[in-house]
């Protein structure tokens, strides 16, 4: 168990549906990345967190967004979804402070657009 | 962040040390060496990272060259748990923005 945890494990939907995946970072943590995985591609940064703030933006399409509350856990949407949505999504955590600021991944959570 | 270079792929021997090569000739004076692994589906896993001095923690031994053009990673002893994709990312580490772009990694395969 790396800390971080994702919510849902797996997740099955239909073309033109929105999904929430959730995010809870390892204690301590004040960083959330997340990132996504295709069958064909490799790990894509989508967007980052600090704090409640969003830091950094990757290759995240328009239909998905992204937010980090108070508590600091994190919730990545996805809307109108396409079948090419599916994919494995990382979110990972890191103290995001002065020092190595390694990150720690969770398990993941699988998506299948149908 | 610089770019780095690996082989494709790689396998070794079960107990044998696997050595994983990367290069990052670009790499600037604050950039650090990191590597992850990858096992089949799983969530990427930090495994050690470095600067300019050799590190070595309970998975494995990072050498980095005197010019830090490129480094090694070894697993002393691998076992087919060890079979996985390894990423060497080169960043630096501070600050609230410290994002990890991966590449495509080398795929180490263990025999037994």
């Amino acid at each position: 168990d790396s800390g971080v945890t994702q919510t849902p494990k797996h997740l099955i939907t239909a073309t033109g549906q929105r999904v929430t995946l959730r995010c809870s970072p390892r204690s301590g943590d004040l960083s959330v990345y997340w990132y996504q995985q295709s069958l064909d591609q490799g790990l894509q940064f989508l967007i980052q967190y600090y704090n409640g703030e969003e830091r950094a933006k990757g290759n995240i399409l328009e239909r998905f967004s992204a937010q980090q509350f108070p508590d600091l856990h994190s919730e990545l949407n996805l809307s109108s979804l396409e079948l090419g949505d599916s994919a494995l999504y990382f979110c990972a955590s890191s103290p995001g402070v002065l020092g190595a600021n390694v990150l720690t991944f969770g398990a993941g959570s699988r998506l299948t657009v149908l | 962040d610089a770019k780095t270079t690996q082989p494709p792929s790689m396998d070794c021997a079960e107990g044998r040390a696997a050595n994983l090569p990367c290069n990052h000739s670009t790499i600037s004076g604050n950039e650090y060496v990191y590597w992850y692994r990858q096992i089949h589906s799983q969530g990427p896993q930090y495994i050690i990272h470095g600067l300019k001095n050799n590190e070595t923690n309970e998975m494995a031994s990072l050498i980095i060259t005197e010019d830090r053009k490129s480094s090694t990673l070894i697993l002393p002893h691998a076992t087919l748990r060890d079979t996985a994709v390894y990423y060497c990312i080169v960043r630096v580490p501070t600050g609230a923005n410290s994002k990890l772009t991966f590449g495509k990694g080398i795929t180490l395969s263990v025999r037994p």
